[in-house]
């Protein structure tokens, strides 16, 4: 069955950075785009963007360029996302979600930024 | 950006009764392609968001037929039948026609 797993709640003092993956299961990894979704606590769904599992072109939303890299090991079947220069308002779940419709979701990673 | 406006916010149902959400586009979702991609998600209490309808009316994967979506252009709406008590949780609408993909705000089903 197709699963996506996350790596492990993150925290992160504000100027750290942080790496988080995503390891895909059950599919051939390179025939679905990878998103990445935020949700600050409480809070709803904000799009991050997406890669190109292919060709590992990343497409990022206008509020996550700079200090959000999208990457793949497409060898392991997995995705990552780095952020750098954490802010307090990075604190948030993070989850990678398969293909154009968002079909399949990770069980999300807390990243905690705190001083 | 297409703002997606969910209405209502939060919703009481009984066990067994019927609801409707509201989804409304600030701009069509037809793609170029002919097709719209206007999809529904829950999220149940601390779990991922889960894919229940995809491209207005298509339920996915092992979702029961008591969910149904409708819809065209920037109006949609998801409606629940019968409601069960797995039925609970947040629901969120999601347009993945253009650039940013965005989602409405989510709509908070609660038991009456």
């Amino acid at each position: 069955q197709i699963q996506l797993v996350q790596s492990g709640p993150e925290l992160k003092k504000p100027g750290e950075s942080v790496k988080i993956s995503c390891k895909a299961s059950g599919y051939t990894f390179t025939d679905y785009a990878m998103h990445w979704v935020k949700q600050a606590p409480g809070k709803g769904l904000k799009w991050m963007g997406w890669i190109n599992t292919y060709t590992g072109k990343p497409t990022y939303a206008d509020d996550f360029k700079g200090r959000f890299v999208f990457s793949l090991e497409a060898s392991a079947s997995t995705a990552n996302l780095q952020i750098s220069n954490l802010k307090n308002e990075d604190t948030a779940t993070y989850f990678c979600a398969r293909g154009t419709l968002l079909a399949h979701w990770g069980q999300g990673v807390m990243v905690t930024v705190s001083s | 950006d297409v703002v997606m406006t969910q209405t209502p916010v939060s919703m009481s149902v009984s066990l067994g009764g019927q609801v409707s959400i509201s989804c409304r586009s600030s701009q069509s979702l037809v793609h170029n392609n002919g097709n719209t991609y206007l999809s529904w998600y829950i999220q149940k209490p601390s779990q991922s968001p889960q894919l229940l309808i995809y491209k207005v009316s298509n339920r996915f994967s092992g979702i029961s037929d008591r969910f149904s979506g409708s819809g065209s252009g920037t109006d949609f709406t998801l409606k629940i039948s019968r409601v069960e008590p797995d039925d609970l949780g947040v629901y969120y609408c999601g347009q993945g026609t253009q650039y940013p993909y965005t989602f409405g705000a989510g709509t908070k089903l609660e038991l009456k």
